[in-house]
C-alpha cells in the first residue's frame, strides 16, 4: 500500500498569510493526487485534482504542485473560511489512501 | 458531475451486518463513473478508504476490512451498496459514498452509523 505523509499535522496561521502543506508518497504516484478541505460536520470538499488542477468553483488562492512522491498545497492569502482540515489522497493505486490530515487554525 | 446520497441505519447492534446504499443522480451511473467507492471517518479521526468497485467489475478492499466487506452495484437502480459484517464499536463512523470519473470524485454528505447495544 502507498503511504501518504502530510506535514505539518497542525498549522497555526493568520489571515493573509501564505501557507504550504506537503504530502509525501511512499512510492511514485505520477500526478494522481487530490487535495480536500473538510470543515467540522461536513463532507470533504475537492479542491485540487491531478496534483495541480483547480476544481470548478475553488478560489484561485488555492494551488497545487508536484509529481512523483512530493506534492504541495498552497494557500496564497488565508481567508477566514480557509480554517479547516486538509487531506491529500492518492488515486494511482488501490487502496486509495489518504494522508493523516493537516489541521489549519487561526493564530 | 454526478450527485450521490447515502442511506442506511443510524444505529446498529454489535455483531450485526451494516448495509448502506448510495443513490446516484444527475446522469448515468455507468457512463459517468470509473469507480464507485466507500470511505469512512470515525469521530474525531481521519479518512479511511474502505472499498471500490471499478467499472470493469473488479473490486478492491481495504486489507484490514476485506474479510467483512462486500461492495456491489445495481446499475438498473443507479445504486451501489456496502455490506459490513460482524460490526463492533470500532466501526462507528460517518460513512461516505463516492463516485469517480477520471481524477474527480463526487462525495455524498455522509451518514453517521453508531454501533451500540
Amino acid at each position: 500500500d502507498i503511504q501518504l505523509t502530510q506535514s505539518p499535522s497542525f498549522l497555526s496561521a493568520s489571515i493573509g498569510d501564505r501557507v504550504t502543506i506537503t504530502c509525501r508518497a511512499s512510492q511514485g504516484i505520477h500526478v494522481y493526487l487530490a487535495w480536500y478541505q473538510q470543515k467540522p460536520g461536513k463532507a470533504p470538499k475537492l479542491l485540487i485534482y491531478s496534483a495541480s488542477t483547480l476544481h470548478s468553483g475553488v478560489p484561485s488562492r488555492f494551488s497545487g504542485s508536484g509529481s512523483g512522491t512530493e506534492f504541495t498545497l498552497t494557500i496564497s492569502s488565508l481567508q477566514p473560511e480557509d480554517f479547516a482540515t486538509y487531506y491529500c489522497q492518492q488515486l494511482n493505486y488501490y487502496p486509495l489512501t489518504f494522508g493523516q490530515g493537516t489541521r489549519l487554525e487561526i493564530k | 458531475q454526478l450527485q450521490v446520497q447515502e442511506s442506511g441505519p443510524g444505529l446498529i447492534k454489535p455483531s450485526e451486518t451494516l448495509s448502506l446504499t448510495c443513490t446516484v443522480s444527475g446522469g448515468s451511473i455507468s457512463s459517468n463513473s470509473d469507480d464507485w467507492g466507500w470511505i469512512r471517518q470515525p469521530p474525531g479521526k481521519g479518512l479511511e478508504w474502505i472499498a471500490s468497485l471499478y467499472h470493469d467489475g473488479n473490486t478492491y478492499y481495504s486489507a484490514s476490512l476485506k474479510s467483512r466487506v462486500i461492495i456491489s452495484v445495481d446499475t438498473s437502480k443507479s445504486q451501489f451498496s456496502l455490506n459490513l459484517s460482524s460490526v463492533t464499536a470500532a466501526d462507528t463512523a460517518v460513512y461516505y459514498c463516492t463516485t469517480r470519473l477520471g481524477q474527480i470524485s463526487s462525495w455524498g454528505q455522509g451518514t453517521l452509523v453508531t454501533v451500540s447495544s
